[in-house]
């Protein structure tokens, strides 16, 4: 079964300062992976996705992520964060088998940002 | 264009009282998931209907938890008798369902429900 790690459960960061938030993922073959933030109160925003293709994926508010295969990992950055990044921010996966639907969530990453 | 409309956003209700969650799917949509959130457990799936069928409920924590899907765009999650455990957020994702791999799911704000 697939399986998502995200080893950081809360990071702080200053604003300006650059940001990696860190995600492994379990899968046999090459997964669909995604990125999703959450403020706090609201629903989940696809942040960017990755299915095949240049690995370096640009997302939108000024995020971006790496696909790593030999590394398992999807790692999401951003240059220079914004107090408004604020959130909780989850890797996702799904398998790439023909009608497959499942989508499995990491735990979480919560990022706090010091004006 | 109308993302995924939930309703209510909060409900507090107390122990034993049946609890019904709804869901507008986005328009064209043919795919839909209710999750559940709590710090434990994180996201978990509950149900999906595809073509307003379900496909896999197998994450429906027991029998007290039933949903439907009547139409293209409506769904509704029931809860009798709701219990303190129940506690969490509740969310509705739709996509495409086209079965393919650049299927997206698109959330909605979700549904905090508390029961006391």
């Amino acid at each position: 079964a697939q399986s998502v790690t995200q080893p950081d459960i809360h990071i702080t960061v200053s604003e300006g300062a650059s940001l990696e938030l860190r995600c492994n993922y379990s899968y046999g073959a090459t997964p669909y992976l995604f990125w999703y933030v959450q403020s706090p109160g609201q629903g989940l925003q696809l942040l960017l996705k990755y299915f095949s293709g240049d690995t370096l994926v640009q997302g939108i508010k000024g995020f971006e992520a790496e696909f790593k295969r030999s590394q398992s990992s999807f790692n999401l950055r951003k240059p220079s964060v914004h107090w408004s990044d604020a959130a909780e921010y989850f890797c996702a996966v799904r398998n790439s088998g023909a009608g497959s639907y499942q989508l499995t969530f990491g735990k979480g990453t919560k990022l706090s940002v010091i004006p | 264009d109308a993302g995924v409309i939930q309703s209510p956003r909060h409900e507090v209700t107390e122990m034993g009282q049946e609890v019904t969650l709804r869901c507008k799917p986005i328009s064209g949509h043919n795919s839909l998931f209710w999750y559940r959130q709590t710090m434990m457990r994180g996201l978990e799936l509950l149900i999906y209907f595809n073509n307003n069928v379900p496909i896999d409920d197998s994450g429906m924590p027991e029998d007290r938890f039933s949903a439907k899907m009547p139409n293209a765009s409506f769904s509704t999650l029931k809860i009798q008798p709701s219990e303190p455990r129940d506690s969490a957020v509740y969310f509705c994702a739709s996509s495409l369902g086209q079965f393919i791999g650049t299927d997206t799911q698109y959330f909605g704000p979700g549904t905090r429900l508390t029961v006391l």
